[in-house]
């Protein structure tokens, strides 16, 4: 069993709902992230959390908009998405962001799809 | 430049046998890590196994190897005794302690068991 929870599994949006995924981990880890994986790609990275801030935002959309209630959750909030926008949304955890030796922990994904 | 290449789209394996999935990586920092991560078609990434880049000996976990070579910078996965469960994605990664990006991934290789 993973150890990062992903919330929904599944989600099927209309481009004018507003939506939100959520992650959850309980290993105590310092940094979080939100990766966009579309298919036959690998996942590219969106949003870094460390310590509860916001470390990195590699120039995504306003449309996604990342939160951080706690150092366990991190959400990802939809609205006004695009059809381009379907993916697998992986959230992922680790010790500490800027470090060489601690892998990533990933989340079964959230696959979304915008109609 | 890509920091991570793997030059194997897909690749063919015979249950029981082994197999060598390439990984070849660009980096100017001394200290690193170099992961691979295997994406079944439920979507989760799965950490196999780590090599730091001071680690004089290639990491092993079970099945899996790590064939480092420092000086040619690359680090390819070996799977002894393939089996039908290994038929996924696998996703070479590259953590740098000065990076931007907490991780780097390759392309991906598909790799289908044939019973």
């Amino acid at each position: 069993d993973t150890e990062v929870t992903q919330t929904p599994k599944h989600l099927v949006m209309g481009m004018t709902n507003k939506k939100s995924l959520k992650c959850e981990q309980h290993m105590g880890h310092r940094a979080m992230y939100w990766y966009k994986q579309k298919a036959k790609k690998p996942p590219e990275l969106m949003f870094v959390y460390s310590y509860e801030k916001l470390s990195i935002n590699e120039s995504v959309p306003s449309r996604f908009s990342p939160e951080c209630p706690n150092s366990s959750l991190l959400n990802l909030h939809l609205h006004a998405l695009q059809p381009e926008d379907s993916a697998l949304y992986l959230c992922a955890s680790s010790q500490e962001l800027r470090e060489s030796y601690g892998e990533l922990f990933f989340g079964e994904g959230s696959r979304l799809t915008v109609l | 430049a890509q920091k991570i290449t793997q030059t194997q789209p897909g690749m063919f394996v015979q249950e029981k046998e082994a197999v060598t999935l390439d990984c070849t990586y660009d980096t100017s920092d001394q200290s690193y890590g170099l992961f691979w991560y295997k994406q079944p078609s439920s979507g989760e990434m799965i950490f196999l196994i780590y090599q730091g880049s001071y680690d004089e000996q290639n990491a092993t976990e079970g099945r899996y190897s790590l064939n480092f070579q420092k000086a040619r910078k690359s680090a390819n996965l070996v799977i002894s005794a393939s089996q039908l469960g290994d038929s996924a994605m696998y996703f070479c990664a590259m953590r740098e302690d000065s990076g931007n990006t907490p991780l780097v991934f390759g392309k991906g290789t598909r790799l289908s068991v044939i019973a």
